[in-house]
C-alpha cells in the first residue's frame, strides 16, 4: 500500500515553461488537493476535488490547472512556470473530504523557476 | 481569508521537559480540528485530531475550547525525535476544501 505518490520529488524549471506534477493514490480516496507550501506560510489550497470528474478552485489557483480522469490519479499542471511558483507543492488525499477526516499527503515536489 | 494561528516559536526545550503549543482560530463555525507533524523537508503526518472533550495519545494531550476558538497541544516528557514543526488544521466547513492550516510552531528537543 503505497499511500500517496507525488512525481518528480525536484524539478528546476525556466519562466515560461510548463510542465506537470504527477499525484496518484491507491487508498480508493474520493478527495483529493493540491497544496504550495511557502516559508513563513502555512500550506495553500491550489485546487481539490471530490471525485472523478470534479474539480474547484482553492485559495491560491491562477496559474494552475487540474483534471480527475480516474479516483486514483490528480496531475497538476503549471501553464506558464513564474519565478513565484517556487515552492513545496504537496498533493493529498482524505476518504470523504469530511469533517473529522485527516489528510494523508504525499512526500512533496520541491519546484525552482528560474 | 480566515485565520489560524499560532505560537511563532521556535520552543528549545530540554530532553524531558514538557511543552504546550497553542492555536485560535477566527472563524467559529469550524467543524473539526487536528494536529499535524511536519518534520523537515518531509510531508505532514496527522498526529492528532482535537475534540472538544479533550483527547489523550500517550505522551500528547490535545484541548480544544469552541467558546474561545482555542486549540492546544501538549507534549510531556519530550524526546529527540519530537523535534518537528507542529501545525494547527481546522476545518470550516464540511469538506477538505475548507481545511486551514497555521503556518506552524518549530519544536527543537534538546540533549
Amino acid at each position: 500500500n503505497a499511500g500517496v505518490t507525488q512525481t518528480p520529488k525536484f524539478q528546476v524549471l525556466k519562466t515560461g515553461q510548463s510542465m506537470t506534477l504527477q499525484c496518484a493514490q491507491d487508498m480508493n480516496h474520493e478527495y483529493m488537493s493540491w497544496y504550495r507550501q511557502d516559508p513563513g506560510m502555512g500550506l495553500r489550497l491550489i485546487h481539490y476535488s471530490v471525485g472523478a470528474g470534479i474539480t474547484d478552485q482553492g485559495e491560491v489557483p491562477n496559474g494552475y490547472n487540474v483534471s480527475r480522469s480516474t479516483t486514483e490519479d490528480f496531475p497538476l499542471r503549471l501553464l506558464s512556470a513564474a519565478p513565484s511558483q517556487t515552492s513545496v507543492y504537496f498533493c493529498a488525499s482524505s476518504l470523504t473530504g469530511g469533517s473529522g477526516y485527516g489528510y494523508t499527503f504525499g512526500s512533496g515536489t520541491r519546484l525552482t523557476v528560474v | 481569508r480566515k485565520e489560524v494561528e499560532q505560537d511563532p516559536g521556535p520552543f528549545n526545550v530540554p530532553e524531558g521537559a514538557t511543552v504546550a503549543f497553542n492555536c485560535t482560530y477566527s472563524n467559529s463555525a469550524s467543524q473539526s480540528f487536528f494536529w499535524y507533524r511536519q518534520d523537515c523537508r518531509k510531508e505532514p503526518k496527522l498526529l492528532m485530531s482535537v475534540y472538544s472533550s479533550g483527547n489523550e495519545d500517550g505522551r500528547f494531550t490535545a484541548q480544544l475550547n469552541r467558546a474561545s476558538q482555542y486549540i492546544s497541544l501538549l507534549i510531556r516528557d519530550s524526546k529527540l525525535s519530537d523535534s518537528a514543526t507542529y501545525l494547527c488544521v481546522v476545518n470550516e466547513g464540511n469538506y477538505g476544501q475548507n481545511f486551514v492550516f497555521g503556518p506552524g510552531t518549530r519544536l527543537s528537543v534538546l540533549p
